[in-house]
This record gives structure tokens, sequence and C-alpha cells, in this order.
């Protein structure tokens, strides 16, 4: 079981640019939620989505958006960069049904230039 | 709004000894926690998770206790190891309308010296 992988693991960006960061759950998971951390911070909440749709968002602009593909996987796009997007992006997959943890990829780090 | 609190930056423990790693929240509906452990450049990993409906939960040499008139709760690891040093965040789980998500503290960086 590879766990939850996400891609790539570092990004450059200028600021004004768009990106797309992926994420593949662990094996079973049908729910997938991103979350920033900034440094020194713990991880904020940016949205979920389950069974392809956005069920739940965060406090983010819609600069945020993302997407769920039918085998689960996940895309994080953000537009319009600013020096401020620059965070490490995590990922997590979970089940919807019941209270289970949430499994976490080893992040993107993004550098906004 | 900081719904979820670890007011300790850092923490530093003898090998051997007992760490207590500290977590108050201020949302009474949250009625479900967890530890995560995150090591640099990897993702947070679960550690142990407590319900409300219990005051403690123990899985090796981790233990979690919830006050929950207190709304604290706070992480046991005893005895202290080198390798458990790393960043510690406390989490609730905040149920909405739709799904769900985690509400994280700050974090608190154990060091433990051998």
């Amino acid at each position: 079981d590879a766990g939850v992988t996400q891609s790539p693991t570092h990004l450059i960006k200028t600021r004004g640019q768009q990106v797309t960061l992926r994420c593949s759950p662990k094996s079973g998971h049908d729910t997938v939620s991103w979350y920033q951390q900034a440094l020194g911070q713990g991880p904020q909440f940016i949205f979920q989505y389950y069974e392809e749709e956005e069920r739940q968002r965060g406090n983010f602009p819609d600069r945020f958006s993302g997407h769920q593909f039918p085998n689960y996987s996940s895309e994080l796009n953000v537009n319009a960069l600013l020096l401020g997007d620059s965070a490490l992006y995590l990922c997590a997959s979970s089940l919807k049904q019941g209270r289970t943890e949430a499994f976490f990829g080893q992040g993107t780090r993004l550098t906004v230039v | 709004d900081q719904q979820v609190k670890q007011n300790s930056p850092s923490l530093s423990v003898q090998e051997g000894r007992i760490s207590i790693l500290n977590c108050d929240y201020t949302n009474s509906m949250f009625d479900y926690f967890l530890w995560y452990k995150k090591y640099p450049a990897e993702g947070p990993t679960f550690l142990i998770s407590i319900s409300s409906i219990k005051d403690k939960n123990e899985d090796g040499r981790f233990t979690v206790f919830l006050n929950k008139s207190a709304k604290h709760l706070s992480l046991h690891i005893v005895p202290s190891q080198p390798g458990d040093s790393a960043v510690y965040f406390c989490a609730a789980l905040a149920e909405l309308e739709y799904g769900n998500k985690l509400v994280f503290g700050a974090g608190t960086i154990l060091r433990v010296k051998s």
C-alpha cells in the first residue's frame, strides 16, 4: 500500500502564475482534503472532495480550486499566485463513513517568487 | 479565531523521561481529537485519537488524556526516545454540513536528548 502520494514535492513559481498540485489517496479511501501549512503554523483546511464534488470549503479565496477524479485522485489549482501562497500543501485521504483518521501525503512545498 | 491552541512552541526532554504535550480547545462542539507527529520533509502521521466519551486512550508508549470540562487534552509519551523528536500537532475533528475537517493547533516541537 503506497499510502497518500503527492506530486511534485517541490515547486517554484512566479507571482501571477498558476499551479496544479496532484494527490493520489490511500487505497480504499474515497475522500480527499487539502490543507495549507504556512511556516510555524498548523495545517489550515482548504477544501474537501467526495464523489467528485467539493463538499466543504475553508476560508480560502476562489483562486483556490480543485477537482476529484473517478479514481478518487485529486488536484489543487491555485491561480494568480501571490507571495503569501508560499507554503507546504498537504493532501489527506480518509473514508467518508465513520470516524477514521486522515492519512497525509508528504506534501508539496510551493515557493512563489 | 484559533479554536485549537498549543501554547508551548517547544519542549525539551531527557531520553527515558516522560514528555507531556498540551492542547486546549474552545469549541465545545468538538468531540473527537487526534494527535499527529511530523518529521521534516514528511507529512503528518497519525499517532492516537480520543473520543469525548472517553477520558483516556492508550497505545503503547502514547497516552492521550481528555478533560472535557476544562477543554484540555494532553499527550504523554513514556519513556521518551530520541526518535520521538518531531513536531506534534493536536487536531479536533469538526463535523460540517456535508463533510468534516481537521482543525489543527500550531504544533509543539519536541526534542528528546540522549
